[in-house]
């Protein structure tokens, strides 16, 4: 059974440019959660999603930042028109839920890291 | 909002010693309590988690321990050794949704030799 899985691995985008950051989950997980994470610091909630649908977006930027997470294929992360202080590793992670309606692990993805120049 | 206070944020202990890293929780609600260590320049992994009906948990050398009342959990590690080096960050399940996490800021464990 395959992890979460990320691409790329790694991004480099000069500024002004759109970066497209891609995640699929864990066979049978249907919960997508993205987090962005600063060298030396911690993890940042920024958008969770169901298939087809955005379900909290509370931690995303409302300019330049959109997440989908279609009905076929990964989830993607659009930051448009990057800047510096775009410049993070990206996680995702998938979660499935038990039938009990229990909260279930997350599993992360190795991350995309992006930098900016 | 609801949140998750972690402490301390950096620990060093000596090899061999034990560690202890302790979470509060704002939520009532909270009912599942996971933690997870990242390596340098690796993804986050979960280590051992615990649900709110039961009071600690242990895998070999980890251990958690809950207590709704205080709404705090900690995370034991016992026999520590070079590879546990990490940071470490606990997370409380959002509310009884279940389906998010409040994540802790993080603590950074050193294993002095």
């Amino acid at each position: 059974n395959a992890g979460v899985m990320q691409n790329p691995r790694h991004l480099v985008r000069r500024r002004g440019q759109e970066a497209r950051l891609r995640c699929s989950p864990m066979k049978g997980h249907s919960h997508v959660y993205w987090y962005r994470q600063l060298p030396e610091e911690g993890l940042k909630f920024m958008v969770y999603l169901q298939k087809e649908n955005i379900i909290d977006e509370s931690g995303m930027p409302k300019e330049r930042f959109s997440a989908e997470f279609p009905k076929e294929g990964p989830s993607i992360l659009r930051i448009q028109q990057v800047v510096r202080g775009d410049s993070a590793a990206y996680f995702c992670a998938s979660s499935s839920w038990t039938s009990g309606g229990r909260s279930y692990e997350q599993y992360f993805g190795p991350g995309t890291r992006l930098t900016v120049t | 909002g609801e949140n998750v206070e972690q402490h301390p944020s950096t620990l060093s202990v000596q090899e061999g010693d034990s560690a202890v890293i302790k979470c509060t929780y704002s939520d009532s609600a909270s009912n599942y309590f996971p933690w997870y260590k990242q390596e340098l320049g690796k993804r986050p992994q979960l280590i051992i988690d615990i649900r709110s009906n039961v009071g600690e948990k242990k895998d070999q050398r980890i251990a958690v321990t809950l207590n709704k009342t205080a709404k705090h959990f900690s995370l034991h590690i016992t026999e520590t050794q070079p590879e546990d080096s990490a940071v470490y960050f606990c997370a409380a399940s959002w509310g009884d949704s279940n389906y998010q996490l409040i994540w802790g800021a993080g603590t950074k464990l050193i294993i002095k030799p």
